[in-house]
Formats: C-alpha cells, sequence, structure tokens
C-alpha cells in the first residue's frame, strides 16, 4: 500500500541547468496532480495528467515548464533552465479517478532549490 | 474571485479550547467538500470530507452550508499537535482538474 512516491526529496540546480522531478502514483491511481507551493504560501495547480494525456496544464508557467505521464514509469515535471523564482515544493498528488468526490493524495514532495 | 477563500490566521488557542475556522466558495455548483492539514514543510494530508449533513471524526467536526456557500471546521478540545495549517478544498466535476485548494488557515495551539 506505498502512497504517492516522489523522488528526489531534495534537489539542488544552478540558473540554467534543467530540473527533473518524479512522481510515481498511488496503486490503483492513474490521474495525477502537480501543484507548486512557494514558502508561506498556498498550494498552486499546475497541471493535471493522466496515463499518456494532459487534461489540463492552465496552472502551467507557458515557458521552461513540462509534464508528462507515460504509459510505463512515473509523471515527470521538468523545468528547463531554472531561474532562483523556481525556488519552491513541489508536490504531486494522485486520485483513483476525476470524479470530484475522491479526495487526492499527496506525496512527500520535492524541494527544488536553485542557487 | 478566488475559488475558495479562507482567513489565514494565524489562530492562537491555549490547550483544550474550541477553535472554529470558515472557508467560502464562489462556484455554486461545487459538489465535494473536503478539509486537508498540512505541516510545516510536510506534504497536505486529508484530515476529512464534508458530508451535506455534517459529520463528526473524534474531536473534530465538519458542516456544509449550501445556501451561503460556507465549510467550517471545529476543533474541540485542541490539543499541541493539532497546530498545523488547514486547508479547504472544494470539487466540481468539470472537464479538467476538479478540486480546488484554499490558501489556508495557521493554527496554533499554545501549552
Amino acid at each position: 500500500n506505498a502512497g504517492v512516491m516522489q523522488n528526489p526529496r531534495h534537489l539542488v540546480r544552478r540558473r540554467g541547468q534543467e530540473a527533473r522531478l518524479r512522481c510515481s502514483p498511488m496503486k490503483g491511481h492513474s490521474h495525477v496532480y502537480w501543484y507548486r507551493q512557494l514558502p508561506e504560501e498556498g498550494l498552486k495547480f499546475m497541471v493535471y495528467l493522466q496515463k499518456e494525456n494532459i487534461i489540463d496544464e492552465s496552472g502551467m508557467p507557458k515557458e521552461r515548464f513540462s509534464a508528462e505521464f507515460p504509459k510505463e514509469g512515473p509523471s515527470i515535471l521538468r523545468i528547463q533552465q531554472v531561474v532562483r523564482g523556481d525556488s519552491a515544493a513541489y508536490f504531486c498528488a494522485s486520485s483513483r479517478d476525476r470524479y470530484s468526490n475522491q479526495p487526492q493524495h499527496f506525496g512527500d514532495g520535492t524541494r527544488l532549490s536553485i542557487l | 474571485r478566488k475559488e475558495v477563500e479562507q482567513d489565514p490566521g494565524p489562530f492562537n488557542v491555549p490547550e483544550g479550547a474550541t477553535v472554529a475556522f470558515n472557508c467560502t466558495y464562489s462556484n455554486s455548483a461545487s459538489q465535494s467538500f473536503f478539509w486537508y492539514r498540512q505541516d510545516c514543510r510536510k506534504e497536505p494530508k486529508l484530515l476529512m470530507s464534508v458530508y451535506s449533513s455534517g459529520n463528526e471524526d473524534g474531536r473534530f467536526t465538519a458542516q456544509l452550508n449550501r445556501a451561503s456557500q460556507y465549510i467550517s471546521l471545529l476543533i474541540r478540545d485542541s490539543k499541541l499537535s493539532d497546530s498545523a495549517t488547514y486547508l479547504c478544498v472544494v470539487g466540481y466535476q468539470t472537464g479538467a482538474n476538479n478540486l480546488f485548494f484554499g490558501t489556508g488557515t495557521r493554527l496554533t495551539v499554545i501549552p
């Protein structure tokens, strides 16, 4: 009964490098959500994916950010050419289906620090 | 207007006190409601779902008022371990992302 697994827990990158964040949903869950949380702020929705499909990316910055959830393997949130403002906690959540009465279960998060 | 609005607090209460948080939502078509708890530098964790008739789980009671579009969380006999940020979450059926998180209300229980 493994929960949502995210790795790495902490990631340090220099400006201009790429960051890759991974998320494996709970067993039996096929819906994945990514959120960003800046220090002392609330969760901000970024993107919602199902296997091989991006359902809603309305919260994703238009440039440098991308997400995927391949048929096999974890969901990946990719940030290219990172900048200081990308420093945040990135949380992944999963749910069993898309019905709104299903709560989302969160992973431990990845704390991204940009030097 | 935000989908979900909460008083950010902080609420500082002594141990044993009763404390209540409210949350308002803007979409009258909202269908599901939850309270999550988030400890400092940790992930949000589901505290309880909120049902139309109201529901209770130990020291925690959740209420829903559809007419006024708000939900509440009542914590009785506060413990030090209740110190956390409480997130109000509202969901409705759309074609895309369907859960909306409030920014949270911070609670500190003081010895």
